[in-house]
């Protein structure tokens, strides 16, 4: 079955620095790859998708990357800001009747003022 | 306000003791999913359901138990809960096929099982 790896499980950076966040899939029949932003004690929330016919896809200072030859997406947050500290997991879609969404294991970003 | 609503949001209960988390959604949603989140391992799907009265397993489905008899609602239900379900669940729903235009979660409930 579908496997989602993602890393790293902690990234720490300074404030208005870069983080990126990676994640690889197995299924290569994988088309919809969304990103979910889960702040302490809340829900994940969807902040960016992209589906397998593009490549990049950006949404201010949030962009997601996709290489399908390779099988791995990433998640790019520039200019980051000390809310941006969170838990980030990135998920792929399965293939099959089902087309399950499949998580990764989460990334905790603290952004350090 | 478009939502997904999950009760109750803490529950302590003891071994064996039936339990129910309900989930309502309010969008006409077709799919409904749980998921349980535990540390390190991210979230992992319990059942989900395609529509009314269309439910299948997930990646761990041992030990609860669910249904679909009104769009709007997927309880969760646990016959006999034990500790190894202490856990952060999650009720979610997203319009078309399973999580492919994105999820919109509930609050989440926090059950300890002792």
């Amino acid at each position: 079955g579908e496997n989602v790896e993602q890393h790293p499980s902690t990234l720490s950076v300074q404030e208005g620095d870069s983080a990126v966040i990676k994640c690889t899939y197995s299924d290569s029949a994988s088309n919809y790859f969304p990103w979910y932003k889960q702040e302490l004690g809340k829900r994940p929330q969807l902040i960016i998708d992209i589906r397998s016919n593009v490549g990049e896809k950006k949404d201010q200072r949030i962009a997601v990357t996709l290489n399908k030859t390779a099988k791995h997406f990433s998640l790019h947050i520039t200019e980051t800001q000390p809310e941006d500290s969170a838990v980030y997991f990135c998920a792929a879609s399965s293939s099959g009747n089902t087309d399950k969404l499949i998580f990764g294991t989460g990334t905790r970003l603290q952004v350090f003022p | 306000e478009a939502q997904v609503t999950q009760n109750p949001r803490y529950l302590i209960t003891v071994t064996g003791k039936k339990l129910t988390v309900t989930c309502s959604q309010n969008m006409n949603h077709e799919y409904m999913s749980w998921y349980r989140q535990d540390p390190g391992l991210g979230l992992r799907q319990i059942y989900y359901s395609m529509n009314v009265e269309v439910t299948d397993k997930g990646d761990v489905p041992e030990g609860y138990k669910v249904s679909r008899k009104e769009k709007r609602n997927f309880p969760l239900i646990l016959e006999s809960p034990s500790p190894n379900q202490t856990s952060l669940y999650f009720c979610a729903s997203s319009p078309h096929r399973q999580g492919s235009y994105g999820y919109t979660f509930g609050s989440g409930t926090r059950l300890t099982v002792v």
